[in-house]
């Protein structure tokens, strides 16, 4: 699977947005960009995921370059809830392989 | 909202000693998976499991490991003989559709395995 590079940590203030960075300048055309987060003590947690547009749903928004290169995830207003570890993981539709590969992530640290 | 159980949450045993750790997938999903977090490490992929066999599993799953299904709901891993090094987080997860890609995975809440 292609490699994505991360910061290892960002900070925000609570109710204020963040925008977390994935440079993925590897991808494949059939690859598709996911994003989890861990939070503190629990397993990892679906979060958003897309191809080539843009996607919003209840959690978060994916911010999809149109080179594809980098992705950005997009937190509207940060609570003190969404200080967590997060993972933006490639998934290539054309391999066998069904598992998640973690890296290390971004930890992002949201202050009151 | 439906989600993954394990238990439990915490396990120790002693070194040598056999554990199984035991998950309740999503009731209608087909693709179940075992990860592995070591304290502040990064959480790795063990083995995947699909159709009642295993699909695909790394290296760390050699046969000390062991994965089954008994009855249609429980998905165990079973760890013989015990290593401190196996002290670590175990996660089960399940997902409910053949495509992988486009498809999200849920996850347990964990199983904290201590090995002394």
């Amino acid at each position: 699977d292609a490699k994505t590079t991360q910061p290892n940590s960002m900070e925000s203030n609570e109710e204020e947005p963040v925008h977390l960075p994935c440079n993925h300048s590897t991808i494949s055309g059939t690859d598709y960009i996911h994003w989890y987060r861990q939070l503190p003590s629990q397993g990892p947690e679906y979060v958003i995921h897309g191809l080539t547009s843009n996607v919003n749903n209840r959690m978060a928004s994916l911010a999809i370059a149109e080179d594809r290169k980098s992705s950005t995830l997009i937190l509207h207003r940060a609570t003190l809830r969404d200080a967590a570890v997060y993972y933006c993981i490639l998934r290539d539709r054309n391999n066998a392989g069904n598992m998640l590969t973690f890296g290390g992530g971004t930890r992002l640290m949201v202050k009151p | 909202e439906p989600e993954v159980t394990q238990t439990p949450s915490h396990q120790v045993t002693q070194m040598g000693q056999e554990v199984i750790l035991r998950c309740v997938p999503i009731s209608n999903h087909l693709y179940f998976y075992w990860y592995r977090q070591i304290l502040g490490q990064k959480v790795e992929f063990l083995v995947s499991f699909y159709n009642n066999e295993i699909s695909e599993k790394s290296e760390i799953f050699d046969d000390q490991f062991s994965v089954e299904r008994p009855d249609g709901s429980n998905f165990t891993l079973k760890i013989r003989s015990t290593k401190l090094e196996d002290s670590a987080m175990y996660f089960c997860a399940s997902r409910n559709r053949v495509v992988a890609w486009n498809t999200e995975a849920f996850f347990g809440q964990g199983t904290r395995l201590t090995v002394v």
